[in-house]
């Protein structure tokens, strides 16, 4: 059984730039959860995708996307990006229906 | 607006005592509520949970207990080792949807 496993581990981009990360969710899990964790903070629910769709979304602005693929991985996308955005993205995957998410190691992500 | 809350950014435990870790919260429609651990440079960690069911729920050496009048949750450390030493985070959720996580507390174990 393979665990949520993420891409890149560090990234860094310009202000302004536009950034995807990636997730592959724990096998047999279809539900993926993005979150952004901020210096000293705890992780904010972005947005969760079920069997493709979005299902569900945080106070985040539409410049930050997502999509889920046939196989459950998933990505996180973010346009125009702004310093403020500089944050540990961590993606989660549960079972449908089940309430314990299993983490990837995260990707941080810098803005200068 | 924080819906969960920790309000003890750090604890420091002697090995072998009990390390007890505190976590508030606002909303009365959460329903299941977790513990996850965290070291540098790793993802948060499953640790234990518990459903507005119950009150206590037990494995091995960590036991959270629920209080729903005060709400407020616990998760109690027995006996306490020094690779326990890392970042837990309180969570909650309503359902099976997302979760909301408090800010963290780090949890120092001297050998």
């Amino acid at each position: 059984e393979t665990g949520v496993t993420q891409s890149p581990t560090h990234l860094i981009k310009t202000r302004g730039q536009q950034v995807t990360l990636r997730c592959s969710s724990q096998s047999g899990h279809n539900t993926v959860s993005w979150y952004q964790q901020a210096l000293g903070q705890g992780p904010q629910f972005i947005f969760q995708y079920y069997r493709e769709e979005e299902n569900g979304r945080g106070n985040f602005p539409p410049r930050f996307s997502g999509l889920q693929f046939p196989n459950y991985s998933s990505e996180l996308n973010v346009n125009a990006l702004e310093l403020d955005d500089s944050a540990l993205y961590l993606c989660a995957s549960t079972q449908g229906g089940g309430t314990e998410a299993f983490f990837g190691q995260g990707t941080r992500l810098t803005v200068v | 607006d924080q819906q969960v809350k920790q309000n003890s950014p750090s604890l420091s435990v002697q090995e072998g005592r009990i390390s007890i870790l505190n976590c508030d919260y606002t909303n009365s429609m959460f329903d299941y509520f977790l513990w996850y651990k965290k070291y540098p440079a790793e993802g948060p960690t499953f640790l234990i949970s518990i459903s507005s069911i119950k009150d206590k729920n037990e494995d091995g050496r960590f036991t959270v207990f629920l209080n729903k009048s005060a709400k407020h949750l616990s998760l109690h450390i027995v006996p306490s080792q020094p690779g326990d030493s890392a970042v837990y985070f309180c969570a909650a959720s309503v359902g099976a949807n997302n979760l909301f996580f408090g800010t963290g507390t780090r949890l120092t174990v001297i050998p």
